[in-house]
């Protein structure tokens, strides 16, 4: 089962709005919802976006997440420099099993 | 309070076992699902195994064999009993709880991670 497909990183300058982008297949973007996750160096990923675009209690709506087809996006708006981190999409493959993508390192500029 | 507190981990040789816990607490371990989910040193996330309310259990290919996930719901605590362990297992591993409502936050809880090394 291959990994999913996340660009390598991002940049973007304070206020801007970034996507990252995340490619999969039938049998895991195209079937079910995706996940994502912002990691910190040295701490456990956090929630961000779940079943697509549903947001976790506490994260705000700068935070936004799409789909369409094998592939979905992570969009944020408003970018601080808090914002810079790694993000990782996630979905569920019809085999029942997990999978994420490579990650994303994300740097404002 | 949610937490997901882990124990278990550290150095352990090429070929031997070890075995990972996961107390939780203001959920129930039986609820819905839990994963676990691993993170080479400098790398990316792993999905590792997950384990269903209703004992359904699925591994990923690199592990499928050699690890098993497990839980006590009368300590609500889960397990992941790893075997045949190689080097490439070196990593810091996670449990993570789907996301859930408690008393109105939804969320998705993980624990602090717990690092395995192998070496000899």
């Amino acid at each position: 089962h291959s990994a999913l497909t996340q660009p390598p990183s991002a940049s973007g300058t304070p206020g801007q709005r970034v996507t990252i982008s995340c490619s999969g297949s039938s049998s895991n973007i195209g079937s079910h919802g995706v996940n994502w996750y912002q990691q910190l160096p040295g701490t456990a990923p956090k929630l961000l976006i779940y079943g697509g675009n549903q947001r976790p209690s506490g994260v705000p709506d700068r935070f936004s997440g799409s789909k369409s087809g094998t592939s979905a996006s992570l969009a944020i708006s408003g970018l601080r420099s808090e914002d810079e981190a790694e993000y990782y999409c996630a979905a569920w493959d019809d085999s029942l099993i997990g999978l994420f993508g490579g990650g994303t390192k994300l740097t404002v500029l | 309070e949610v937490q997901l507190v882990q124990s278990g981990g550290g150095l352990v040789q090429p070929g031997g076992s070890q075995r990972l816990s996961c107390a939780a607490s203001g959920f129930n371990v039986s609820f819905n699902y839990m994963t676990w989910v691993r993170q080479a040193p400098g790398k990316g996330l792993e999905w590792v195994s997950v384990i269903y309310y209703d004992g359904r259990t699925y591994y990923a290919d690199s592990v499928k064999g050699r690890f098993t996930v497990s839980r006590d719901i009368s300590k609500n605590t889960l397990y992941l009993q790893m075997s045949s362990l190689r080097v490439d297992d070196t990593a810091v591993y996670y449990c993570a709880s789907p996301p859930i409502s408690v008393d109105g936050v939804i969320d998705e809880y993980w624990g602090q991670g717990t690092l395995v090394t192998v070496s000899s």
